[in-house]
């Protein structure tokens, strides 16, 4: 089965610190990958996507994502938090290599991220 | 500029009342989606469009009922059979109804029982 897991509900960083936010999947089938970004009362904004060419993603608002098959993980990373940056963070993977149904597009529960200053 | 646009941003029901929430796209996208989003969950699929003039139950239609007369409108209607109907609704759209395609989202609406 496809399933989606992000392993942290909230992560609280510094301002100026790293930010590591978690993403493994479950999939018998080569995934797409997305990661979201969500303000309070807004819609989801797209960050970055994986389909299958580079494994290092480079995302806007200097976000990165890293696909790791072997780990099956695609964890998203900033070097340095902003305060900008706090805000509700979905990973989200689709297989449409099988079938190509919207109704594979999965997500995940998110994980809040807070920046002190 | 393009986008998605969805009203109300708030809405009440009544009990035994039927709601619309509206959604329109500008982005000449051929697919259309409505979520339902619940505090410490991700989003889940209520209905999906890939075309003008047909659509197809997600994961959580149940209650639900949406058309597809125009391209570029995807109204969801929240009906009287839906019991816990208070939630964040967000519609998004796609260039195609490859789920490869980034979706873009409206600002959604807070739907709330009165």
């Amino acid at each position: 089965a496809q399933s989606v897991t992000q392993l942290d509900s909230h992560v609280s960083v510094s301002e100026g610190t790293p930010v590591l936010l978690r993403c493994n999947y479950s999939s018998s089938y080569s995934p797409s990958l997305f990661w979201y970004v969500q303000h309070p009362n807004k819609g989801l904004q797209l960050l970055l996507k994986y389909t299958s060419a580079a494994t290092l993603v480079k995302g806007i608002n200097g976000f990165e994502a890293e696909f790791k098959k072997s780990e099956t993980s695609f964890h998203l990373t900033k070097p340095s938090a902003h305060m900008s940056d706090a805000a509700e963070y979905f990973c989200v993977v689709s297989f449409s290599n099988y079938g190509g149904s919207q109704g594979n597009l999965i997500f995940g529960k998110g994980t809040k991220l807070s920046v002190k200053p | 500029d393009g986008g998605i646009t969805q009203s109300p941003k708030y809405l009440f029901r009544k009990e035994g009342q039927n709601v619309t929430l509206s959604c329109e796209q500008n982005l000449n996208h051929d697919a259309m989606y409505w979520y339902r989003q619940d505090p410490g969950q991700g989003l889940r699929l209520i209905y999906y469009s890939q075309i003008v003039n047909d659509f197809q139950k997600g994961d959580i239609a149940e209650g639900y009922s949406v058309s597809r007369e125009k391209k570029e409108s995807f109204p969801l209607t929240v009906t009287s059979a839906q019991k816990n109907p208070t939630a964040f609704y967000l519609c998004a759209s796609s260039g195609t109804g490859d789920s490869n395609q980034p979706q873009h989202f409206g600002d959604g609406t807070r739907l709330s029982i009165l």
